[in-house]
């Protein structure tokens, strides 16, 4: 089946440990995307991607940072840098170019501070 | 400043109470609306775009429409099953496909 496959689904970090959450999608989409959410809030976009090798911050990008080497995987680590870490973090991806391309979204991954 | 708000926040309704969920949006150059469905601990699912007022689009007891300054999601006769967070979500004018989310409206149907 196609989708995007976000990995763990539950994931516990310790004070000044780096994370990394996996994403991976077989939709042979472009553009990759990572989204934060809390609650009571919108989505908010961390970093997106448009095509491997090229990324771009998104609107709460300090404390994470992403690679984007092959065109279906996506990874995102939380760094140390991140202060307030513990939330839902979704992974999504879409076309690229023309606008008003759907953004379709993987299950998340729960990311805690302990 | 590109700006979405959903109303209301929550909404509880009787199983076959037909009801309607309001997004308004403030946006230089909209591209799309998008609406999605989001069950807790899960991904948002996609549901509609919208790309011009007057537009609307339907998918089972679920009806959405586009003006210039909101978007309207009908829900008619819903089920239990139809609880869930609707979500909304502009694209805006940009170099790429930026999506500007709401908090959501959190719906619950009771039978």
């Amino acid at each position: 089946d196609g989708g995007i496959t976000q990995s763990p689904k539950y994931l516990f970090r310790k004070e000044g440990q780096n994370v990394t959450l996996s994403c991976e999608q077989n939709l042979n989409h472009d553009a990759m995307y990572w989204y934060r959410q809390d609650p009571g809030q919108g989505l908010r976009l961390i970093y997106y991607s448009q095509i491997v090798n090229d990324f771009q911050k998104g609107d709460i990008a300090e404390g994470y940072s992403v690679s984007r080497e092959k065109k279906e995987s996506f990874p995102l680590t939380v760094t140390s840098a991140q202060k307030n870490p513990t939330a839902f973090y979704l992974c999504a991806s879409s076309m690229r170019g023309a606008a008003g391309n759907t953004i379709y979204f993987g299950e998340g991954s729960w990311l805690t501070v302990v | 400043e590109d700006q979405v708000t959903q109303s209301p926040e929550a909404l509880r309704l009787q199983e076959g109470e037909s009801s309607s969920l309001n997004c308004s949006y403030t946006v230089s150059g909209l591209r799309g609306l998008f609406w999605y469905r989001q069950d807790p601990g899960k991904g948002p699912e996609f549901l509609f775009t919208l790309y011009s007022a007057g537009e609307e689009k339907e998918k089972e007891r679920l009806k959405a429409t586009l003006t210039k300054k909101e978007s309207f999601l009908h829900i008619t006769a819903p089920k239990p099953e139809d609880s869930a967070t609707y979500l909304c979500a502009v694209q805006a004018g940009g170099g790429y496909n930026k999506l500007i989310f709401g908090a959501g409206t959190r719906l619950a149907v009771h039978p």
